[in-house]
């Protein structure tokens, strides 16, 4: 049961564009959510996040709006920069669970020159 | 100020031997999580521990697997008779005890490749 999905496994964007990026759950106990960024050969690094008594977040060219209704997220990345170029995982942690992320699919960005 | 480490960052292994993971987690953090990355999918948690202890397997396969988190020095995850199937990206993060759940900060990861 994959509790938080990616649908889109790529996304290419021109340089100065915006990025969207989707995220999808299913779980209604969810009450965080983080985005990590992931370069090859390297660990995730936190990006942002956003708690579920918000609907948005922003933190420079990175805003995360959460809809609890449809239960989506979405990372904005305004303007896209090429070393914006990797791979986005949303996760959401489970409380009754220690705090363990659950983690979507990644969807991978390729940010044009 | 390090961060979390991990080694080693390559591991080759035949089918059959051992391998062993290390995770020293940042200063400060007694909390480790494992998760693992197959390939072209996302981490899934594997095991979360406090020194001492094992808090949470329940994404640990149930044979061959096992982690220790021991007062002295850094976690290990250890598999045992490994199989290609095993072949993938482990990575260690780590947290202070209070934490909500973004201060998970996660080491290289070491890649195990199982021929």
């Amino acid at each position: 049961d994959q509790q938080v999905k990616q649908n889109s496994p790529s996304l290419s964007v021109q340089e100065g564009r915006i990025s969207i990026l989707n995220c999808d759950y299913t779980n209604s106990m969810f009450d965080y959510f983080l985005w990590y960024k992931k370069y090859p050969a390297e660990g995730p690094t936190f990006l942002i996040s956003i708690s579920s008594i918000k609907d948005k977040n922003e933190d420079g060219r990175f805003t995360v709006f959460l809809n609890k209704s449809a239960k989506h997220l979405s990372l904005h990345i305004v303007p896209s920069q090429p070393g914006d170029s990797a791979v986005y995982f949303c996760a959401a942690p489970r409380r009754d669970a220690g705090n363990m992320l659950t983690f979507g699919g990644g969807t991978r960005l390729m940010v044009k020159p | 100020n390090a961060g979390v480490m991990q080694n080693p960052r390559h591991l080759v292994r035949r089918r059959g031997q051992e391998a062993r993971l290390r995770c020293s987690p940042m200063k400060g953090h007694s909390h480790v999580y494992w998760y693992r990355q197959l390939p072209e999918e996302g981490l899934k948690f594997m095991v979360y521990l406090q020194k001492e202890n094992i808090i949470d397997e329940s994404g640990m396969p149930k044979e061959r697997f096992s982690a220790e988190f021991p007062k002295e020095g850094p976690s290990i995850l250890r598999i045992q008779q490994v199989v290609r199937g095993d072949s993938a990206a482990y990575f260690c993060a780590s947290s202070r005890p209070g934490t909500g759940g973004h201060e998970q900060y996660f080491g290289p990861g070491t890649r195990l490749t199982v021929t």
